[in-house]
Formats: C-alpha cells, sequence, structure tokens
C-alpha cells in the first residue's frame, strides 16, 4: 500500500463545478504539499501546510491531522484548471513522499 | 529571476551512452533535489544536496551520480544509460529548514530523456 493515496485518479467536470481531489497518507508528516502539473509538464507549488486550511483565489485546500487527511477543493472550476494534481507529505525525516496525482480535465 | 532552469529539455541516449543533466537556480537556495517522474508511480527523489559540495542519495540513486560544486548548480550523471532509465527528470531547490521551519520546493520544467 502506498503511504500517499490520492482519490479519484481522473476526473472530468464541467466547467463552474465544485471539484474536489482528496489525499489520505499514513505517516507521520511536518507538513503536506499540493502541486500542480501542466501538460507541458512544470510542476507548481500550490500549498504547504501542516494544520487547518488555507485558501488562494479559487484553490482551497484542508488538513485533518488526526486523520490524516487532506483535500484540495476548486471553485468555480474553469478549463484552465485542467492539470494533473500530487499531493506530497513530508516526513520528520524530511523526505518528500509523493502520490501519484489526479488527472482533472474541465470542460467548457 | 529565471527561478529554476534544467538543460536540456529533451534527449535521446543510446545504451551504454553517458550524459549530464543541468539544474541552474538562481534564488541562492541551500538545498537542490533531483527527482524522477515515471507513468503510474510518484516523483522519486533519486539524489539531494544540503549545501555546496554535499550530495547524498535518495529512494532510487543506482546508476545515477551528481555533484554541487557550485551553490547555485546540481548536476545529475548518468555514466552508462539503461532503458530503464527513461523518464522525466525534474530538479527542485529550497530554502532548505530553518530552525524547524520547512520550506516549499520550487521545480524546474523537467528533462524528457529516452534511453533506446
Amino acid at each position: 500500500k502506498n503511504e500517499v493515496e490520492q482519490s479519484p485518479q481522473n476526473l472530468t467536470a464541467q466547467e463552474g463545478e465544485f471539484i474536489t481531489i482528496n489525499c489520505s497518507y499514513s505517516v507521520g508528516i511536518s507538513a503536506l504539499h499540493w502541486l500542480q502539473q501542466h501538460p507541458g509538464g512544470g510542476i507548481v507549488s500550490l500549498f504547504m501546510l501542516s494544520s487547518g486550511k488555507k485558501k488562494h483565489g479559487r484553490l482551497i485546500a484542508t488538513i485533518n491531522i488526526q486523520e490524516k487527511h487532506s483535500s484540495l477543493h476548486i471553485t468555480a472550476s474553469h478549463p484552465r484548471d485542467s492539470a494533473v494534481y500530487i499531493c506530497a507529505v513530508r516526513s520528520w525525516t524530511d523526505k518528500l513522499i509523493f502520490g501519484t496525482g489526479t488527472r482533472l480535465q474541465v470542460f467548457p | 529571476n529565471a527561478g529554476v532552469t534544467q538543460t536540456p529539455k529533451f534527449r535521446v541516449l543510446k545504451t551504454g551512452q553517458s550524459m549530464t543533466l543541468l539544474c541552474a537556480q538562481d534564488m541562492n537556495h541551500e538545498y537542490m533535489y533531483w527527482y524522477r517522474q515515471d507513468p503510474g508511480m510518484g516523483l522519486r527523489l533519486i539524489h539531494y544536496s544540503v549545501g555546496e559540495g554535499t550530495t547524498a542519495k535518495g529512494e532510487v540513486p543506482d546508476g545515477y551520480n551528481v555533484s554541487r560544486l557550485k551553490k547555485q548548480n546540481f548536476l545529475l550523471g548518468l555514466e552508462s544509460a539503461a532503458p530503464s532509465q527513461t523518464s522525466v527528470y525534474f530538479c527542485a531547490s529550497s530554502v532548505g529548514r530553518d530552525r524547524g521551519v520547512t520550506y516549499e520546493q520550487y521545480f524546474g520544467p523537467g528533462t524528457r530523456l529516452t534511453v533506446t
């Protein structure tokens, strides 16, 4: 079993829909990262959080440390949100463990 | 600032050939990392460096060597390429860890390597 599991693996949505991507992990962590990888391949860090909730524009990330679970929400989705979203956790030894990603396609 | 850059963007090698991938960052970051990304798998750490002149093995170091002679550059070498090394390689850098605070990583655009 992977130490970081994301669901769903693939997600399609219509423009404007509210989207949720989930990440569960099985190790102790000091922080959790959400990353975005566009079709061109580049990876951008969206959030780094260790508790509670963070918001940036239409993106919201939450984490529940007790349940070892995080969610990434996208409100009012847009075709430009189409990308692979990657969850990564930072272990207490500073190692980053990556999930396999969720491929999101938003259609107009 | 260019951020993190990688050279080359694409490369095709024959089995047994050697090559070096160059990663450069202009953010004065202490920590630098090399990852590989394969279909159906998460990014995996090959080697990393916590400062100029230092390197350490990551999760999948076999078949690769690295050097960090200058703070801004981190080189990844393949001495004798194998088809199993066909992958997309990402470099990343970060401020590192300061008094218990962990900082985010900034990624380069990736290098797509095919070994035939």
